[in-house]
């Protein structure tokens, strides 16, 4: 069973808001990444970390912000939510390079009204 | 053109049957596969890798043709349990892993 958590788990939040989605994982893994996956599409990552005070964009164009401050720990924040962010946010992380096995968290599934 | 394309079924299968499907992908400098399963609203995880030579665990094999850019995912004597979405993944030529929208699978008794 994989060493990774998410919270929240479920967040409906109304516009304007600001939020935080918290991903740690007790691993040691050095790479992280934060995935949105919409119902029956594909995963489209938007962030990645290759260890401490890494971050970089993803494929997919995203209004979110990352912080890499502790290895076990990659936050995800959005400054003002829109109902087009309304989607799941899965994170995950991997020993070493993109090749390697990825784990994933639960998943938040954020609705934003 | 998507880069990973999968038949989105769904591949409604009676318990005990083999089931194949296929997923394509369009860069031919891609470098390694991968299939993963997802339960309905779970987290992905890695089912296997799919190596040049092909590979075999247990029930399922993965094949991979480079000549025509597609990888295989058989499943033999198929159970309830593997009701599932499985993606199909690949790593591009810019180590990046690219998602395939999944093939979803039922397994009816």
């Amino acid at each position: 069973e994989a060493d990774i958590y998410q919270t929240p788990r479920y967040l409906v939040i109304g516009t304007g808001k600001k939020i935080t989605l918290e991903c740690s994982q007790t691993m040691g893994h050095d790479k992280m990444y934060w995935y949105q996956q919409d119902p029956g599409m594909e995963l489209h990552l938007i962030h990645y970390s290759y260890g401490v005070n890494s971050t970089e964009k993803g494929d997919l164009s995203s209004e979110s912000t990352v912080s890499r401050i502790r290895t076990e720990h990659f936050p995800l924040t959005l400054e003002s939510a829109r109902p087009s962010h309304t989607s799941q946010y899965l994170c995950a992380s991997s020993e070493s390079d993109f090749g390697n096995e990825q784990f994933f968290g639960p998943g938040t599934r954020l609705t934003v009204l | 053109r998507k880069e990973v394309e999968q038949d989105p079924g769904p591949f409604n299968v009676p318990e005990g049957a083999t089931v194949a499907f296929n997923c394509t992908y369009s860069n031919s400098a891609s470098q390694s596969f991968f299939w993963y399963r997802q339960d309905c609203r779970k987290e992905p995880k890695l089912l296997m890798s799919v190596y040049s030579s092909g590979n075999e665990d247990g029930r399922f094999t993965a094949q991979l043709n480079r000549a025509s850019q597609y990888i295989s995912l058989l499943i033999r004597d198929s159970k309830l349990s593997d009701s599932a979405t499985y993606l199909c993944v690949v790593k591009d030529s810019n180590y990046q892993l690219i998602w395939g929208a999944g093939t979803k699978l039922i397994i009816k008794p």
